[in-house]
């Protein structure tokens, strides 16, 4: 079983569309985490959930939304597309956002936008 | 502001032989220190982890690290090197501002190759 999966893997799509990335973890963990990796392969937090609350929402433009329906599930919804977008999305996971545990990451979404 | 450098983009060894991947970190209060493997298309690995206690970390693979406080170090070591260990190698340290949010503050990356 896997951990922390991802839909889609690949997304390709064109600029100003709006698209959706899916993230579930099935490890019973608390918090949930979005990341970006870009195209140097740094990367940067941007949102994570705990217990469905927001805590973290970092400087992203507002056309990033996330969305956590429950513990297990973390969506990134993102509208009108543009070529910056284009990077690899990981979602990630750790058993409570207050405790020093590792995070287990999903296998990403790599986005292009063209 | 808490950061984390890893000096080296690249860093080429020898299979067989030791190999040190280094980071360096800068956090007010107590330093948690992380370090992930990523392989090529793949998501993050943990590898190990430094909250307190024994400066030696032993973690998977057969990779440990040392915490070295005066320094403000934690450098990642092998003492055999693999052609499998070929990865990206990330360093990361845990944000201690406000909240307790577990957020992660990752280094740049360090592209480990190994030789036959």
């Amino acid at each position: 079983d896997t951990a922390v999966s991802q839909t889609p893997k690949y997304l390709v799509t064109q600029m100003g569309n709006d698209k959706s990335i899916k993230c579930e973890q099935n490890l019973g963990h608390d918090t949930m985490y979005w990341y970006k990796q870009d195209s140097k392969k740094f990367l940067k937090i941007m949102f994570s959930y705990n217990n469905k609350e927001l805590i973290i929402n970092e400087t992203v433009p507002n056309r990033f939304s996330p969305k956590s329906p429950d513990k297990a599930h973390l969506n990134l919804h993102i509208n009108s597309l543009e070529l910056g977008d284009s990077a690899v999305y990981f979602c990630a996971s750790s058993r409570s956002a207050g405790d020093y545990n590792e995070q287990f990451f999903g296998p990403g979404t790599r986005l292009t936008v063209l | 502001a808490q950061s984390v450098a890893q000096p080296e983009d690249q860093v080429n060894v020898a299979e067989g032989n030791p190999l040190t991947v280094k980071c360096t970190y800068s956090v007010s209060g107590n330093p948690y220190l992380f370090w992930y493997v990523q392989y090529p298309n793949r998501g993050l690995q943990f590898l190990l982890k430094y909250i307190t206690g024994d400066n030696l970390v032993k973690g998977s693979y057969g990779f440990e690290a040392e915490f070295n406080k005066s320094q403000t170090s934690f450098h990642l070591k092998k003492p055999s090197a693999l052609v499998s260990d070929s990865a990206l190698y990330f360093c990361a340290v845990r944000d201690n501002g406000p909240g307790n949010t577990g957020k992660l503050i990752f280094g740049q990356g360090t592209t480990l190759q190994v030789k036959p």
